[in-house]
This record gives C-alpha cells, sequence and structure tokens, in this order.
C-alpha cells in the first residue's frame, strides 16, 4: 500500500531557507505535489513535479525528487512569516486519481 | 469566482443525530472527493465520484453516504452521529484525467457533543 511520511515540526527564522522533506512508498507514483494549509483554511496546491524529473523551481520554491530513495524535497527560500503553515506532500496512488497524502510538516517562521 | 464550495463551514451537533453536508465545483472538473483531517492533521480519502459514478470507497463505515445528484455536486450525509466523527471534511475536484491536481474547498469543521 501508499505510505507517505514527512517530519512533523519544522522552524527557521525569518529570511532562512526552508527545506522540507517527504518520503514515498509507492514506486508507481508519477505525479507528486506539495499542498499548504493555513490555519482554518483547505489546501492551496503549490507546486508539483512528473517522476520523470528531478528539479523543478517556481520563484522562491524548489522541489527535488530522488526517484531512486523515494525522497522528495520541497524548499522556500527567504522564508517569510507568510509561510507559517502545514505542508502536505501528496503521491497519485494506484487506482483511479487517488490522492494519498503525508502526515504533513507544521513550519514555524519566527521574525 | 471559479471554486470548490462547502457548506456549513462549521457544524456542531449531538451524538446519534443525522446531518449533511454539501459541496459544489463550478470549475467543470469530472471528478470530485471527500476527504477526512482528523485532530492531528492526517488527511485521508473517503470517496471519490466520477461523473456521478463512485469509484472510490475507502472501508467507510456505512453511516457515510455521499450523493452525487450531477457531476458539480458531491454531498454528504450521516447518520447516527459518533464523537469519532469529529474532524474536518473537505470536498474536492479534479478534472479526472491521470494526474491531474486536485482542488479544495475550505473545509467543513464537524464537532459531535
Amino acid at each position: 500500500g501508499e505510505d507517505v511520511e514527512q517530519s512533523l515540526f519544522l522552524s527557521v527564522r525569518e529570511g532562512d531557507s526552508s527545506v522540507i522533506n517527504c518520503t514515498y512508498t509507492d514506486s508507481s507514483s508519477t505525479y507528486l505535489y506539495w499542498y499548504k494549509q493555513e490555519p482554518g483554511a483547505g489546501l492551496q496546491l503549490l507546486t508539483y513535479i512528473f517522476s520523470n524529473m528531478d528539479m523543478k523551481q517556481d520563484q522562491r520554491l524548489t522541489v527535488l525528487l530522488n526517484k531512486k530513495d523515494k525522497h522528495l524535497s520541497l524548499r522556500i527560500a527567504d522564508t517569510q512569516t507568510g509561510d507559517s503553515a502545514i505542508y502536505f506532500c501528496a503521491e497519485i496512488g494506484t487506482g483511479f486519481q487517488k490522492l494519498v497524502f503525508g502526515t504533513g510538516t507544521r513550519l514555524l517562521v519566527s521574525p | 469566482d471559479t471554486a470548490v464550495s462547502q457548506t456549513p463551514k462549521y457544524l456542531v451537533t449531538q451524538m446519534g443525530n443525522d446531518k449533511s453536508i454539501k459541496c459544489e465545483q463550478n470549475l467543470g472538473h469530472d471528478t470530485m472527493y471527500w476527504y477526512k483531517q482528523d485532530s492531528k492533521k492526517f488527511l485521508k480519502i473517503m470517496f471519490s465520484y466520477n461523473n456521478k459514478e463512485l469509484i472510490i470507497n475507502e472501508t467507510v463505515p456505512n453511516r457515510f453516504s455521499p450523493k452525487s445528484p450531477d457531476k458539480a455536486h458531491l454531498n454528504l450525509h450521516i447518520n447516527s452521529l459518533e464523537l469519532g466523527d469529529s474532524a474536518v471534511y473537505f470536498c474536492a475536484s479534479s478534472p479526472g484525467v491521470s494526474n491531474s491536481p486536485l482542488h479544495f474547498g475550505n473545509g467543513t469543521r464537524l464537532t459531535v457533543t
């Protein structure tokens, strides 16, 4: 079955880079996603990467994928207090359009 | 605004009651979903419908019954509510083509007392 793991907490200072890590088990994953959830809000799609890519950059966000180790990371450059939220990685698991989420990483950015 | 919208945003009710949560999307998507987020923020899929047909049912108790009157709507009816049903329920939709991202509603916080 599918299993997606993340570390639960990350604390950084404003202006630093944040790196949020994710590991997954489903080798048939073709797309992997990063979602952001602010307090009391829904999930906002941040970015995604196709499994035949190693890296994708989108403004302050860099996604790195190591398919051999089934490891995905999200780097946020110049982290701001407004980036404080829970970040979920997710993969399309086996079956029709079934998005499987990681456990979520709570990012706290202090001034 | 193009969006996935859920109502109500908050729902407080007593054990044993029956309640419904409504979801509508105006994105023209073919596939809709219900996810449950527990108190530890774990997100788990409950159901998925594609063009009004049930395609995913993740061993959810049969007290939960999704209903899709058309492909733009997926409602969730819950019978005989239990304390453990307290959670945030998210509706989502996607175009239904392989690996397209899901668009989420803002969630319904259900509290069962």
